[in-house]
């Protein structure tokens, strides 16, 4: 099947910096990925859709600015966490579809001091 | 919009006894619907999933579950339960297949007493 990667696994950055965290298609080519957040022992949520080649498409309530994703080619989407806060500190999981599937990576602990 | 609900944050078996989680969904348009199983501080690995045809789908592990159209609803079942089968299972709900985001439900923690 299908294998979507992330790096780095897990992040601890202090607040006030960027991290960013990336999500590949090892296998196949998505033009389109998603990027969810899962806070401890609660559900995910959609925040951003990524689009090769265009703007991604955030969910109510995202903060684009500081969300920043960038889809630069078929294979690779980025999410760039800016200025970060302690309550950013989440569980950052990426999704590609392939077909009518969707592959998702193992995720990015993302800690915030 | 869609939206899932699954019964009960916390379900609790016996080894070997039925597994039964519920998820019921809401959508505008036929569903396409997905269970999946997170185990601590990992991703998600998907557990069956329903697009079109065959309303009981078989996933893997021994899971399956029967979509109901008229009662709106996924359960996911497992005839006997195993001590691995301890995680926390989502479903999950998605109107284009698999070129939307999808919506989870919040999860259910199933726990499989010895």
């Amino acid at each position: 099947g299908a294998v979507v990667s992330q790096h780095p696994s897990w992040v601890i950055c202090k607040s006030g910096t960027s991290v960013k965290i990336e999500c590949r298609s090892l296998d196949f080519q998505a033009t389109t990925m998603f990027w969810y957040r899962q806070f401890p022992k609660q559900s995910l949520m959609l925040m951003a859709t990524s689009n090769e080649g265009s703007k991604a498409t955030y969910e109510q309530g995202v903060e684009k600015d500081k969300f920043l994703i960038n889809h630069a080619s078929l294979t690779l989407s980025t999410l760039t966490v800016t200025s970060a806060h302690p309550e950013d500190s989440s569980f950052y999981i990426c999704s590609a579809p392939d077909r009518y599937e969707q592959y998702f990576g193992p995720g990015t602990r993302l800690t915030v001091t | 919009a869609q939206s899932v609900t699954q019964l009960g944050s916390h379900v609790s078996v016996s080894e070997g006894a039925l597994v039964l989680l519920r998820c019921n969904y809401s959508s505008s348009v036929p569903p396409y619907l997905f269970w999946y199983v997170q185990y601590p501080n990992q991703g998600l690995q998907l557990l069956l999933k329903y697009t079109t045809g065959a309303t009981l789908v078989k996933g893997i592990n021994g899971f399956e579950a029967e979509f109901k159209k008229s009662e709106t609803s996924f359960h996911l079942t497992k005839p006997s339960a195993h001590m691995s089968d301890a995680a926390e299972y989502f479903c999950a709900v998605s109107d284009g297949g698999g070129a939307d985001g999808l919506t989870f439900g919040k999860g259910t923690h199933l726990i499989i007493q010895p």
